[in-house]
């Protein structure tokens, strides 16, 4: 079955440094990934995806790469900053053509001065 | 920037009673849907809805839960007989397309409490 899941509960970090989060994935189909953060009191808020033509995927301060060989992704976030401590979630669509999101149990990032 | 709200961000409720959880989408966003998070757990689809009716729904979404759009601006979610393992975060969400990962906006959430 499908089953989207993260390799670590919670993540510290010192300010400034690099944080890599990472998840892994089950169904060897899967072909679209999406990352999201969410803050304290908030929903999820779309942070960057990857579809599986693509190994690796920048934005600002963050980059996703995707090993499907392993069927492993992650998160990269540069010079981590206060404002990214956040619970960060890895989700895939549940089949194609659906409406259905899965959603990983999350990895909640910890960012210290 | 355009956001999805809801409303109350926090409902407390005896078990058997009926709530309604209101979500105002994106203006012109013709996709919504409806997601829970039980404390500590994983984000959960329930429903998803387009042009009045339902698209897709979660095995969680049994007869005890509907959907509604009520008028041209409002999206709701009605569980009509609340039990104890209904309490959770329940998030709306709406997209202009259907579409997922950028494309979805989800609200703050209402946290529902069933005492």
């Amino acid at each position: 079955g499908e089953s989207v899941g993260l390799h670590l509960p919670t993540l510290s970090v010192q300010e400034g440094d690099n944080s890599i989060i990472n998840c892994a994935y089950s169904n060897s189909a899967s072909d679209y990934f999406i990352w999201y953060k969410q803050e304290s009191g908030k929903g999820p808020q779309f942070i960057i995806d990857i579809r599986s033509n693509m190994d690796k995927r920048q934005g600002q301060r963050v980059t996703v790469l995707l090993n499907k060989t392993v069927k492993h992704l992650s998160l990269q976030i540069a010079a981590t900053q206060p404002g990214d401590s956040a619970v960060y979630f890895c989700a895939e669509p549940a089949l194609y053509n659906t409406d259905k999101l899965i959603f990983g149990t999350g990895t909640r990032l910890q960012v210290f001065p | 920037e355009p956001e999805v709200t809801q409303t109350p961000s926090h409902q407390v409720t005896q078990m058997g009673q009926e709530v309604i959880l209101r979500c105002v989408p994106i203006s012109n966003h013709l996709y919504f849907y409806w997601y829970r998070q039980i404390l500590g757990q994983k984000v959960e689809f329930l429903v998803s809805f387009y042009n009045n009716e339902i698209s897709e729904k979660s095995e969680i979404f049994d007869d005890q839960f509907s959907v509604e759009r009520p008028d041209g601006s409002n999206f709701t979610l009605k569980i009509r007989s609340t039990k104890l393992e209904d309490s959770a975060m329940y998030f709306c969400a709406s997209s202009e397309f259907r579409g997922l990962g950028e494309k979805l906006f989800f609200g703050s959430g209402t946290q529902l409490s069933v005492l």
